[in-house]
């Protein structure tokens, strides 16, 4: 069974550091890209940032470029996502998900419950 | 701003058929990816492809796309297909994801 279980969540103050993990399961990690999708209460989904299944293509969002930087360990099975100089608005709910290519789309086939991020002072 | 437009709400008789549809230049080249999110819950892959359904989404659940517009049909829509229903899809520059605004499907 594929899981996908975040971590890392919590209330930051404005300014500061947070990092992110997620622990793959149930299938072959470094098979897959992987991605980081975060959804502000009460609004829509928002794309962060992915990365390829061996690192060597990596992804951001305007919103994070520059700020956040999503890293992977095949090793341990895991993404990270490193997020710096967090402003309220990057308080969401931070999904971790798998990236499938098949049929000629992309799509996201697995999801994790997400870890909520607050940032505010 | 999202470069893919969803319409932000849409509502359906029980057992009737409703169309949600995504607009957007990407479309013309990528296929769409739909997903629905109830309450509380982490999103669900609904379509994906030119009609493609994972197993267990239920088949009065459609998709398809004609020119830069891609479509999620229920046909036969029934009380637990309320909720938010999000298209997905690359950028126009093909290198970046996109999300479309979301649709709050209610049934009525």
């Amino acid at each position: 069974e594929v899981q996908l279980v975040e971590s890392g969540g919590g209330l930051v103050q404005p300014g500061r550091s947070l990092r992110l993990s997620c622990a793959a399961s149930g299938f072959t990690f470094d098979d897959y890209a992987m991605h980081w999708v975060r959804q502000a209460p009460g609004k829509g989904l928002e794309w962060v940032s992915g990365i390829s299944w061996n690192s060597g293509s990596i992804g951001y969002a305007d919103s994070v470029k520059g700020r956040f930087t999503i890293s992977r360990d095949n090793a341990k099975n895991s993404l990270y996502l490193q997020m710096n100089s967090l402003r309220a608005e990057d308080t969401a709910l931070y999904y971790c998900a798998r990236r499938y290519y098949g049929s000629g789309s992309y799509y996201f086939d697995y999801w994790g419950q997400g870890t909520l991020v607050t940032v505010s002072s | 701003s999202s470069e893919l437009t969803q319409d932000p709400a849409v509502s359906v008789a029980l057992g009737q058929t409703v169309r949600i549809t995504c607009q957007g230049d990407s479309l013309r080249s990528y296929y769409a990816s739909w997903y629905q999110q109830k309450p509380g819950q982490a999103p669900v892959l609904v379509i994906y492809g030119k009609n493609n359904r994972p197993s267990g989404i239920p088949d009065r659940f459609s998709g398809s796309s004609s020119g830069n517009t891609a479509s999620l049909t229920i046909t036969g829509a029934q009380a637990e297909d309320e909720a938010d229903y999000y298209c997905n899809s690359r950028d126009s520059s093909g290198n970046l994801v996109v999300f479309g605004g979301g649709t709050k499907l209610t049934v009525l």
